[in-house]
């Protein structure tokens, strides 16, 4: 069965402490492993998407990152305005659905 | 990028009605999705907006209580019918680019009084 599956469910860090979030995946034939960005209100943001193992992307502060198994979303420095939850999703090969993880809602303090 | 329009940004309903959520994008997508969101939740996919045929639900949604068309290839509306107080939740509308990039409307977020 298809599953993600992200950690911790809630991080708090301080300003400038730098920390991942890990997403572990179980899709078959997976077609693109994604990371959001979403606010309280407000519709999940597109960040990254990676397709292939050892493929990195870099945005301001994140960086993700991909294995054949997980994915990492690395925080550099973050600022109080990164503070959000951050949900990722996989790509199924056979279904071609999103599957998401609950999410890793951050708080960073000032 | 595809930028989605979605209506309404939230209401607040009364039991027993229904509500129908529009959803706008400014290109043609390859795929569109309906997912639902409840308070605390991750996203739970409801249906594949299939243009020009009957949407594809997934298990536990049926098609009396969300009716959905997609008539072309850039818009697409879900009905919440007979709603109740368990349907309160941020309804998402979702789009597959051509790039296979995946992006998501601001949310309805749907009271049921």
């Amino acid at each position: 069965e298809d599953q993600v599956t992200q950690s911790p469910e809630a991080l708090r860090l301080q300003e400038g402490e730098s920390s991942s979030l890990n997403c572990s995946y179980t899709v078959s034939g997976l077609r693109g492993l994604f990371w959001y960005r979403q606010d309280p209100g407000k519709g999940p943001e597109f960040l990254f998407t990676l397709y292939s193992a050892g493929e990195e992307k870099e945005k301001e502060r994140l960086k993700a990152t991909l294995t054949k198994k997980e994915s990492f979303l690395h925080i550099t420095a973050p600022k109080p305005e990164d503070s959000a939850t951050y949900l990722c999703a996989a790509r199924s090969g056979n279904t071609g659905k999103l599957i998401f993880g609950q999410g890793t809602t951050l708080q960073v303090k000032p | 990028s595809a930028v989605i329009s979605q209506k309404p940004s939230r209401d607040i309903c009364q039991r027993g009605t229904s509500l129908t959520i529009q959803c706008q994008v400014d290109s043609q997508v390859t795929m569109m999705f309906w997912y639902r969101q409840q308070p605390g939740q991750s996203l739970t996919l409801i249906a594949t907006a299939n243009q020009g045929s009957e949407a594809t639900y997934e298990s536990g949604f049926v098609i009396d209580k969300f009716p959905i068309s997609r008539p072309n290839l850039t818009f697409s509306t879900l009905t919440v019918s007979n709603m109740s107080p368990e349907d309160s939740s941020i309804y998402l509308c979702s789009v597959v680019t051509t790039r296979t990039e995946a992006f998501f409307g601001q949310g309805t977020r749907l009271t049921v009084v």
